[in-house]
């Protein structure tokens, strides 16, 4: 079975600091890779997704992730942070099958605090 | 659109006794997926219907959750009868075709679920 695995639980930062955080799968096939944020006191929201082809992608609010095949990586990062940024950040895969279980298995998050 | 909705937004019920949680995906939506996230792990796959089909439940965790979803629109996850370790937050998803890889998922509030 695929996991996830983030590398920070918590991340407390400054604005305008620079951000990265780490994502990690195991899986050996074709995935589809998610990360999602949630903002205090609402929902899940998609930030961004890799599905194929370039695997730098754009995602909203500044966000991009690099999707690394030989590291099993997508981690996630934004050149200057800012107050509003702060969330929780989940990052998620999918297989690529066209039936059976095709749920997200998500990392345990991290808890981004940015400090005005 | 009025996105995904759940209720109750929480719950505070006793070991033993029996709570239901509803989900009503976004209109149209064809596919419906709950979650549970417990308290500093992950968020975790329970289910997935297809219309009023399961069509994945491999997550579900033991025969003490009934999932239903009456006439593929809104659904119900039944836990009966609760224990400490159910306590979490229930999430639950739509999307309007097969195949998240593909397709997006809109996320309600989810359920915070505390047993007593």
């Amino acid at each position: 079975a695929q996991s996830v695995s983030q590398h920070n639980h918590h991340v407390i930062l400054s604005e305008a600091a620079s951000l990265e955080l780490g994502c990690n799968y195991s899986y050996g096939g074709t995935v589809n890779l998610f990360w999602y944020v949630q903002y205090p006191g609402q929902h899940l929201q998609l930030l961004l997704k890799y599905f194929s082809g370039d695997p730098l992608v754009k995602g909203i609010k500044g966000f991009e992730a690099e999707f690394i095949k030989s590291k099993f990586s997508f981690n996630l990062r934004k050149p200057s942070v800012q107050w509003s940024d702060t969330a929780e950040y989940f990052c998620a895969v999918s297989l690529l099958s066209g039936g059976g279980a095709d749920g997200l298995t998500f990392g345990k998050g991290t808890h981004l605090i940015i400090q005005p | 659109e009025a996105g995904v909705t759940q209720f109750p937004s929480h719950s505070v019920i006793e070991k033993g006794q029996t709570v239901t949680l509803r989900c009503d995906p976004i209109s149209g939506h064809d596919n419906l997926y709950w979650y549970r996230r417990v308290m500093g792990k992950e968020i975790k796959f329970l289910l997935h219907f297809v219309k009023e089909s399961k069509q994945d439940e491999s997550g579900m965790p033991n025969n003490r959750f009934l999932a239903e979803r009456t006439g593929g629109t809104y659904s119900t996850l039944k836990v009966q009868p609760a224990e400490l370790e159910d306590s979490g937050v229930y999430f639950c998803a739509s999307s309007p075709w097969t195949g998240v890889g593909n397709s997006p998922l809109h996320f309600g509030n989810g359920t915070r679920l505390t047993v007593t």
